[in-house]
């Protein structure tokens, strides 16, 4: 088991540029989840899938995100013309639904838009 | 609005012993609790959770208490340790049928360990 992994770690972009983060979850894992973290603040939910399914989606996602997972593997979460409020760290986490409640994090993606 | 609260930003416990984490909620619907630890630049690492049918839960140092009536939540760690030198968030979940669902979290508490 090698854990959620993320995809880059670090990405510094223009204000305007898309940008693109992708996630592997745990290989048996069925939900995949997409967090933001902000300096000084917890993790905000952003938006869940089970399988390829989208569930859920938080109002913090504007019309310029956009998440995916085509086969119910891996996720790509992208930002279209990024703002300098975009900058944080992007957290994917992923959980099986038979179990507990737990999710399991990934390193995050810091995102810095200049 | 908040809908979960950690009040104490920090947090300095003699190596040894104890150190007291505390959280409260306001959303009554939230019936699953956890307990997240994250050191800098790496996500967070799940610690320990509880059901709201439950008012503890141990596992090793850490127990996490539950008062539903009070809304308010507590991570026990004993003995602490150099290594538990961390930020540490508590999270809650309203549960489903379906399983996990989305998590709410708090502002954490950085917990420092002097040796």
């Amino acid at each position: 088991d090698t854990g959620v992994s993320q995809d880059p770690r670090h990405k510094i972009t223009k204000r305007g540029q898309n940008v693109t983060f992708r996630c592997d979850p745990i290989s048996e894992h069925n939900r995949l989840y997409w967090y933001r973290q902000t300096l000084g603040q917890g993790p905000e939910f952003l938006t869940y899938f089970q399988n390829e399914a989208q569930l859920e989606k938080s109002r913090l996602l504007s019309d310029r995100f956009s998440a995916e997972r085509p086969k119910g593997s891996f996720s790509t979460l992208e930002i279209q013309r990024t703002e300098q409020g975009d900058s944080a760290m992007y957290l994917c986490a992923s959980s099986f639904t038979q179990s507990s409640y737990e999710q399991y994090f990934g390193p995050g993606t810091r995102l810095t838009v200049t | 609005d908040q809908q979960v609260k950690q009040n104490s930003p920090s947090l300095s416990v003699q190596e040894g012993r104890i150190s007291i984490l505390n959280c409260d909620y306001t959303n009554s619907m939230f019936d699953y609790f956890l307990w997240y630890k994250k050191y800098p630049a790496e996500g967070p690492t799940f610690l320990i959770s509880i059901s709201s049918i439950k008012d503890k839960n141990e596992d090793g140092r850490f127990t996490v208490f539950l008062n539903k009536s009070a809304k308010h939540l507590s991570l026990h760690i004993v003995p602490s340790q150099p290594g538990d030198s961390a930020v540490y968030f508590c999270a809650a979940s309203e549960g489903s049928n379906f399983g996990n669902e989305k998590l709410t979290f708090g502002t954490g508490t950085r917990l420092t360990i002097i040796p």
